[in-house]
């Protein structure tokens, strides 16, 4: 069974802090993508890489960064989290490849709280 | 620059009725594909079907079909003979070519559709 696994199900963090957010899949996917799901404004592309240490900024990459040492872990990261990131985060992973029926595969979500 | 746009925030269907929910897009790319998702309260992401921009016919998976109108840029999800478990958000999604230089995978704002019983 094809697996996306998100490092926290829950995570309360304070104003100011350095947050990591990690990622792993087990299919062997060259792409990974990370957004933040807010209501009423869908799912939002943060940052993706299409191969190690390879990344691209998103729609909305102020305030993150993101990390892909090793193929199967994609890593964001909150420089010094502020309220406005507090939302849904999630991690998604596709094949390489041309565009075809490339079907995404998602993590459960982190829900990231910051007081 | 590539977009989804989801004009539906909200939509109410009558159980055993067919329901069309809307979904438009902007590309530059004459390779791409589009992509229906499933996210009901529980939250995990469910794919439902495909399309790709080379596609001449429709796609369909059992109940869901997507309606394709490459000309006007439109990808809409028909759900026939809706059920109480298709109460859920629904987001369609869109993956460009290599043409754009990239492999950016989007999605919408979603609608969020309820089944009445």
């Amino acid at each position: 069974d094809v697996k996306v696994t998100q490092s926290s199900r829950y995570l309360v963090k304070r104003t100011g802090e350095k947050v990591f957010l990690e990622c792993v899949q087990d299919m062997d996917h060259e792409n990974m993508f990370w957004y933040r799901q807010d209501p009423g404004l869908g799912l939002r592309l943060i940052y993706f890489s299409y191969d190690v240490k390879m990344k691209e900024k998103g729609d909305i990459p102020e305030g993150y960064s993101v990390s892909r040492e090793k193929k199967e872990r994609f890593s964001l990261i909150l420089e010094s989290a502020s309220t406005n990131q507090t939302s849904m985060y999630l991690c998604a992973s596709i094949e390489g490849g041309e565009v075809g029926n490339t079907e995404a595969f998602f993590g459960q979500g982190t829900r990231l709280t910051v007081v | 620059a590539q977009k989804i746009t989801q004009t539906q925030p909200g939509m109410f269907v009558q159980e055993k009725e067919a329901v069309t929910l809307d979904c438009t897009y902007d590309t530059s790319d004459q390779s791409y594909g589009l992509f229906w998702y499933k996210q009901p309260s529980s939250g995990e992401m469910i794919f439902l079907i495909y399309q790709g921009s080379y596609d001449e016919q429709n796609a369909t998976e059992g109940r869901y079909s997507l309606n394709f109108q490459k000309a006007r840029k439109s990808a809409n999800l028909v759900i026939s003979a809706s059920q109480l478990g298709d109460s859920a958000m629904y987001f369609c999604a869109m993956r460009e070519g290599r043409n754009s230089g990239t492999y950016k995978y989007i999605f919408g704002t979603g609608t969020r559709l309820k089944v009445l019983a």
